[in-house]
């Protein structure tokens, strides 16, 4: 009865590599969000997306290329890993746009680049 | 622009009252927030607060919002070495385009004693 999920966890990987970070919703809700939290614990929002449509986007690297394939799910993907991409990655969905109300959050993706 | 600031660090003993402070900037914003996050975890929603309002109580968690000073505070009765975790204050933020975003401070580390 898991909210909102990521996978994987855990992701340890080398620099300059491609890789993707999951996360689902059964919570039927329209709006996903990527925030990304640094080894500070500073936590900032990189995308948004409603019912498939990207409506935030945070000067983030295009590097970084979210995809909806489904109001359900929103994956992150990162092309040529760098050392400073290494942080928590949370997933988060919301009930409503554009006036959210509550924003509910994935257990995050502890990503290390080597 | 959008800020919100915490302290960093509070250190309570077991049974007293917490008191976490927060200052935010947008005076558009609509709802206020408290997330929680222990060690290693996600991010819980504790509890958020209208804007219109002036408090909302909650078992043992007391939101106190001044509008007129942008300040918003969580206390927490009878703490327990169980509350030991960040606290992050966020505002939600409404930018030209109507979009919804969350901005955090930068947490406050609750430290219970026994």
């Amino acid at each position: 009865d898991t909210a909102v999920s990521q996978t994987p966890k855990y992701l340890v990987t080398q620099m300059g590599n491609d890789k993707s970070i999951k996360c689902e919703q059964n919570l039927g809700h329209d709006t996903m969000y990527w925030y990304k939290q640094d080894s500070k614990k500073f936590l900032k929002i990189m995308f948004s997306y409603n019912n498939k449509e990207l409506i935030i986007n945070e000067t983030v690297p295009n590097r970084f290329s979210p995809k909806s394939p489904d109001k359900a799910h929103l994956n992150l993907h990162i092309n040529s890993l760098e050392l400073g991409d290494s942080a928590v990655y949370f997933c988060a969905s919301s009930p409503t746009w554009p006036r959210q109300e509550t924003q509910y959050f994935g257990p995050g993706t502890r990503l290390l680049v080597l | 622009g959008e800020d919100v600031e915490q302290s960093l660090f509070l250190s309570v003993r077991e049974g007293d009252s917490s008191v976490i402070n927060c200052t935010y900037t947008d005076s558009s914003s609509t709802y206020l927030y408290w997330y929680k996050q222990e060690p290693g975890a996600g991010l819980q929603l504790l509890t958020y607060i209208f804007s219109n309002m002036d408090m909302k109580q909650d078992q043992r968690l007391t939101v106190l919002l001044n509008k007129k000073d942008k300040h918003l505070s969580l206390r927490i009765a009878d703490t327990q070495t169980g509350d030991s975790a960040i606290y992050f204050c966020a505002e939600t933020s409404y930018g030209s385009s109507n979009t919804g975003k969350l901005i955090f401070g930068q947490g406050t580390t609750l430290q219970v004693k026994p």
